[in-house]
Order: C-alpha cells, then structure tokens, then sequence
C-alpha cells in the first residue's frame, strides 16, 4: 500500500536553530500538507501545498515557516528559528480523491 | 471557524463491548468525514464518508453519516484490547484547490482484558 515517509522521526533542537523536516507524499498524490499535533492537543493544520505553491496556510504559519517541493519527490518544511512552543508531532499529508493519507511524523523537540 | 466536535473523550470497557463513538462538525464547503485510529503516532486511515446514510463496514468497525443533522457514528463491536487508542474524527472541507482537514479532540478509548 503506497504510504507518506517522514525523516527524520526525532529531532532534537535548541531554540533560535533552524530545522527542516522532510516528506516524500505519495507519488501520484497532487495535494500535500503539513499538520503538527502539540501533545495532548488536536491534530491542526498549518499548510497545503497544490501546484507547486501555497494553496492555504492557517494563523499558526507564521513568517518562520516555509514549505518547498525542491524536486520531484520531496516536500519540506523549514522552520528558521525555533521556538519552545513549536514542540510538537509534524505530520506531512498527501490526498486524492480516494483517501487523505498520514506519515508516521517527526516528533520535534524545541530544548 | 470550522469546529468537529467528538464525544465521549475517553470511554472504558471490557473485552467483547461493542462502542459508539460520535462526531459532530459545522465545516464550510464540507466534502467528505473522516475517521483515524491514533496509537503512538501517525493517525491510521479508517473511512471517508462522503454520501448520507451508506454505512461502510471493515470487519468489526462501521461507520455511517448523516448531512442532515451534521452528524456521523463509528462503531466497534466485540472489542479486542488490540482496539484500544484515540479515534479521531475530521471534517475535509475542499474550498478551491484546497482540502483541509479540521480535526475533533479525539476519544481515547481503553479496552480492558
């Protein structure tokens, strides 16, 4: 079953450091997203990616954050200067009409 | 603003009860429902619900929806400990090219020996 792949499943950061998470959606998937779950919280979504640009970005996708589809394959986001609060589960995402596929996520710790 | 809103949040039973999960949501251009099962990480695809009343059933799990009421069940019978995590509820709202999901609190269900 095609699945989303997320590296890294860990990171470990310290504030004011800049991080990148990576995804490869599943290939013939044209809609991609990244979501982030703060533990204890609801799963929220940050931002969708169609076309090859931004197609929607929530309050909490501020100015630190980026998305890029640098080739084919890989959809990233960036993070430029971490912040304690951005602690949190990342989940990249891709969708068709038949199903809104998760990847396992990367656990990202702001210290 | 989109609101999906799950009850119960956390339900006990034993072994062999059958459950009733229920989501309610209030989304803009709604499309489709979605169900998750959460253990440790990712959310695990278990139905889209797209179409009013047309019950979808994958073994002991089934779920149904209702565009009237704004409504949708997911049911598990003859529980197995296996079953045991947060099931997550989320509304797909498709506005342009764009399908968000805005996600329920989840409920935490444990199935006890």
């Amino acid at each position: 079953e095609p699945e989303v792949t997320q590296t890294p499943s860990h990171q470990v950061t310290q504030m004011g450091q800049e991080v990148i998470l990576r995804c490869v959606p599943i290939s013939n998937h044209l809609y991609f997203y990244w979501y982030r779950q703060i533990l204890g919280q609801k799963v929220e979504f940050l931002v969708s990616f169609y076309n090859n640009e931004i197609s929607e970005k929530s309050e909490i996708f501020d100015d630190q954050f980026s998305v890029e589809r640098p080739d084919g394959s890989n959809f990233t986001l960036k993070i430029r200067s971490t912040k304690l609060e951005d602690s949190a589960m990342y989940f990249c995402a891709s969708y068709e009409n038949y199903g809104y596929t998760f990847g396992s996520g990367t656990r990202l710790t702001v210290v | 603003e989109d609101k999906v809103v799950q009850s119960p949040l956390s339900l006990v039973v034993h072994e062999g009860d059958t459950v009733t999960l229920n989501c309610s949501y209030e989304v803009t251009n709604f499309r489709s429902l979605l169900w998750y099962k959460q253990e440790k990480k990712a959310p695990t695809f278990l139905f889209m619900l797209t179409s009013s009343g047309i019950e979808k059933k994958s073994g002991r799990l089934s779920s149904i929806l209702d565009k009237k009421e704004l409504f949708s069940i997911l049911n598990i019978t003859a529980t197995q400990t296996g079953d045991s995590a947060v099931y997550l509820c989320a509304a797909l709202n498709s506005g342009g090219s764009n399908y968000k999901l805005t996600f329920g609190k989840g409920t935490l269900l444990t199935v006890n020996p």
